[in-house]
């Protein structure tokens, strides 16, 4: 998986609490990306970022989610007052360079249950 | 809309055997095609196709792709019980329409792969 880090790998939470998910990408790799995994289906795009900036969140809910990927420190997916539908594996992936074909490498994922 | 359909949805072989998996796609602008292979964990790459007719292999497991009928083929010769899992096809998309945003992997469910012993 070249090095792209994530944590917590499992994480629990009651609906109304807040789930903040951690992404580490490659080392160098200046990109990341987030892909949602609800049970029974492929994965979802969600955001993409840069260092500091958040190049495109087209599949990113409009309310409750937001991600950021400082100067410093891994990037962050939150997602505020979970509900149950929340419910699936969050992955993150990193690329080198934002050129479609170039292969992106994926962490192990965080796989969030809402009660 | 760009998507991407896998095909058959799960299968269940006995060691030994041959499979196929299929990923067919229709995307706007066309860059390249990935298989992941995804087991409890994170996927993990296996190879990428950008030009038809070109096979890639990689021990039992080889690839081709055809841009004229729009899919792609994943074979696994000589099945062993490790090579049970989600096989995953992946073809860039582009962000949305208008947007200069760029391209992010546009994913199928998946095919569940289960070979027996």
């Amino acid at each position: 998986n070249a090095g792209v880090m994530q944590n917590p790998r499992h994480l629990v939470r009651r609906r109304g609490q807040e789930a903040r998910l951690r992404c580490s990408p490659v080392k160098g790799h200046s990109h990341v990306y987030w892909y949602r995994q609800l049970p029974e289906e492929g994965l979802k795009f969600m955001v993409y970022l840069q260092k500091e900036n958040i190049i495109d969140e087209s599949g990113m809910p409009k309310e409750r989610f937001s991600a950021e990927f400082p100067k410093e420190g891994p990037s962050i997916l939150r997602i505020q007052q979970v509900v149950r539908g929340d419910s699936a594996a969050y992955f993150c992936a990193s690329s080198p360079r934002q050129v479609a074909g170039e292969t992106q490498y994926f962490g192990p994922g965080t796989r969030l249950l809402v009660l | 809309e760009d998507k991407v359909v896998q095909s058959p949805l799960s299968l269940v072989v006995h060691e030994g055997d041959t499979v196929t998996l299929n990923c067919s796609y229709e995307v706007t602008n066309f860059r390249s095609l990935l298989w992941y292979k995804q087991e409890k964990k994170a996927p993990t790459f296996l190879f990428m196709l950008t030009s038809s007719g070109i096979e890639k292999k990689s021990g039992r497991l080889s690839s081709i792709l055809d841009k004229k009928e729009l899919f792609s083929i994943l074979n696994i010769t000589a099945t062993q019980t490790g090579d049970s899992a989600v096989y995953l096809c992946a073809v860039w998309s582009i962000l949305p329409k208008n947007s200069n945003s760029g391209y992010a992997l546009n994913f199928g469910k998946g095919t569940s792969l289960l070979v027996t012993p």
